[in-house]
């Protein structure tokens, strides 16, 4: 079974407006932290923003906030007036356990194409 | 932005050729990563450094060993490339909990 999934594999959007990209995920572990990561078309892996699952309130970076629904195992990523720029693929990713060196879990990604 | 880089940046070789690639950080972070990516896949570990001389295999292992002989740097190895190892390869480092920081990607074409 998927750790990471990213349901929809493309997303299309109009400048200003708000979109929300899907991420749900599997753990057994109680300790556990997910990430979102944003990649352009020009190929670099650009952290966006993160939570935790101790964390009660939602992550917030600017436009990025992040629906963390605990009970649901899902942890999307909002993005609210979109901008051109914005236009790149995006994808969610879980750290498992407490220990700062393991390695994350992807899912699939998102593309999201903004227009004007 | 984490100090990162990779090198090469594209490289272009041939099946059953030796392959090194680089990630050297500048932020003195304790653990490494590498990562490849391919279409439908998202990104997948190969190998993990948790310290100098420390590696441990990731899901993606097989064709692939790693070295780490001080902190800031971390090779990737194939020891005899072939065609399915063509692949876009990130380098990642990570301190805390909270981050993890990606190099800007090498991409490896094999022939």
């Amino acid at each position: 079974a998927q750790k990471i999934t990213q349901t929809q594999p493309g997303m299309f959007v109009q400048e200003k407006e708000a979109v929300t990209l899907d991420c749900t995920y599997d753990t057994s572990d109680q300790s556990y932290g997910l990430f979102w990561y944003k990649q352009p078309s020009s190929g670099e892996m650009i952290f966006l923003i993160y939570q935790g699952s101790y964390d009660e309130q939602n992550a917030t970076e600017g436009r990025y906030s992040l629906n963390f629904q605990k009970a649901r195992k899902s942890a999307n990523l909002v993005i609210s007036a979109s901008q051109l720029g914005d236009s790149a693929m995006y994808f969610c990713a879980m750290r498992e356990g407490r220990w700062a060196g393991t390695a994350l879990i992807f899912g699939k990604g998102t593309t999201l194409s903004v227009s004007s | 932005d984490a100090g990162i880089t990779q090198s090469p940046r594209h490289k272009v070789t041939e099946t059953g050729t030796p392959v090194t690639l680089r990630c050297h950080q500048t932020e003195n972070h304790r653990y490494m990563y590498w990562y490849r990516q391919d279409p439908g896949h998202g990104l997948r570990l190969i190998h993990y450094s948790y310290g100098v001389k420390d590696t441990d295999k990731g899901e993606v292992s097989d064709g692939y060993s790693v070295s780490r002989s001080k902190t800031e740097d971390f090779l990737l190895t194939l020891e005899s490339a072939t065609s399915s190892q063509t692949s876009v390869y990130f380098c990642a480092i990570s301190e805390s909990w909270d981050g993890q920081f990606f190099g800007p990607g090498t991409r490896l074409t094999v022939l």
